[in-house]
């Protein structure tokens, strides 16, 4: 079983910049939630995507938008990067049973840093 | 508003003791919780989850959990520390979506 797979690792943008950053589920999954972390905090919910729509969207501007493809994948675009955008991207892939407390696994990260 | 706090953003022990780390939480409804741990550049990995069955919650690497609703916690303990349990947690809530609301965390600090 293959699990969640991040790309890239690292990425440096400067500030005003476009970024895509892509996250591949686990097989079985069907809902792909991304995070943000900055340094020294813990995660913050951006958005999060099941069967190819956006299902709940945490506190962040329009800038930040995504994708889910058929096969699950996903994919997070940031416009007009910022300074304050730099921070750790996590990508969690979870199976929607209709009920909630499911487990959501966890990719390694993509670090984003904007200068 | 649903929220959690984890008292403690670092915690020492030395190897062989107790761990403590302490998580409380906010909210109107029955939560599910979660610990995750974070190694140094890596994502985040489950140690346990309560889903409103058994109130004291066994997780991996010898982690548990009890769930106290009269004290709005869920502490996360380990009788014996090990040098490899160093690393940052963290304490989550989930209702009604798969929506995670994370601490702000605890980094564990273990000295032989």
């Amino acid at each position: 079983e293959t699990g969640v797979t991040q790309s890239p690792t690292h990425l440096i943008k400067t500030r005003g910049q476009q970024v895509t950053l892509r996250c591949s589920s686990q097989s079985g999954h069907n809902t792909v939630s991304w995070y943000q972390q900055a340094l020294g905090q813990g995660p913050q919910f951006i958005f999060q995507y099941y069967r190819e729509e956006e299902n709940g969207r945490g506190n962040f501007p329009p800038r930040f938008s995504g994708l889910q493809f058929p096969n699950y994948s996903s994919e997070l675009n940031v416009n007009a990067l910022e300074l304050d955008d730099s921070a750790l991207y996590l990508c969690a892939s979870s199976s929607r049973t209709g009920t909630s407390g499911n487990e959501q696994f966890f990719g390694p990260g993509t670090r984003l840093t904007v200068l | 508003a649903q929220s959690v706090t984890q008292l403690g953003s670092h915690v020492s022990v030395s190897e062989g003791a107790l761990v403590l780390l302490r998580c409380n939480y906010s909210s109107s409804v029955p939560p599910y919780l979660f610990w995750y741990v974070q190694y140094p550049n890596q994502g985040l990995q489950l140690l346990l989850k309560y889903t409103s069955a058994a109130t004291l919650v066994k997780g991996i690497n010898g982690f548990e959990a009890e769930f106290k609703k009269s004290e709005t916690s869920f502490h996360l303990t380990k009788p014996s520390a090990h040098m490899s349990d160093a690393a940052e947690y963290f304490c989550a809530v989930n209702i009604y979506t798969d929506k995670l609301i994370f601490g702000t965390g605890t980094r564990l600090q273990v000295f032989p």
